[in-house]
């Protein structure tokens, strides 16, 4: 299994570009969450699936979008990128016994 | 609103002394509860968890959690430190209404030789 895969590792956006992170995973998890790790701020929850087709708002939701059309992948779009999205971006998923199996993580700066 | 606390932003202790850090939480209903750690430049990786049955909870690399009900703490304890235990612990909490997982902020472990 290569269990959570996130792509890229790195990326530079100026401002106002749109890009989309990319998060697949082969457990066959229901659950997917992406998280951002700001220093002092610990991980914040951005938006979740609890499976296909349904997503939900986490803590800080705003200029992000998410979809679920599969199991497998919850892709993350930033639709106007802005210097306050700069952070690490980690996806998750876990399955029935709430264990989360993380991402490497995708470090995005905007400039 | 769910949250978890974690008060301390480092703990520092000497390899082979006891460690312990800290957390509480606030959710509505029972609490399944968390600790993640993390090394320098990965992910995040499991370490335990409580979710219902005896309050001492043990997990990976000979960690253990305790389970307070009356002082809604969940820390995190080892009897003897070592070296390689030097890394940033965070402790989570489900809401099982929500299914949110909300992380604290983040605890890091130095550990001295």
């Amino acid at each position: 299994n290569a269990g959570v895969t996130q792509t890229p590792k790195f990326q530079v956006l100026k401002t106002g570009q749109s890009m989309t992170l990319q998060c697949a995973q082969d457990m066959n998890h229901e659950y997917m969450s992406w998280y951002r790790q700001d220093p002092g701020m610990g991980l914040r929850l951005i938006h979740y699936s609890v499976g296909a087709g349904i997503t939900d708002q986490g803590e800080v939701p705003n200029g992000y979008n998410v979809s679920r059309s599969t199991t497998e992948d919850f892709p993350l779009r930033l639709l106007s990128a802005a210097p306050s999205q700069t952070s690490v971006y980690f996806c998750a998923s876990s399955g029935q016994n709430y264990e989360q199996y993380f991402g490497p993580g995708t470090r995005l700066t905007v400039t | 609103a769910q949250s978890v606390a974690q008060p301390e932003d480092q703990v520092n202790v000497a390899e082979g002394n006891p460690l312990t850090v800290k957390c509480t939480y606030s959710v509505s209903g029972n609490p399944y509860l968390f600790w993640y750690v993390q090394y320098p430049n990965r992910g995040l990786q499991f370490l335990l968890k409580y979710i219902t049955g005896d309050n001492l909870v043990k997990g990976s690399y000979g960690f253990e959690a305790e389970f307070n009900k009356s002082q809604t703490s969940f820390h995190l304890k080892k009897p003897s430190a070592l070296v390689s235990d030097s890394a940033l612990y965070f402790c989570a909490v489900r809401d099982i209404n929500t299914d949110k997982l909300i992380f604290g902020t983040g605890t890091r472990l130095q550990v001295f030789p």
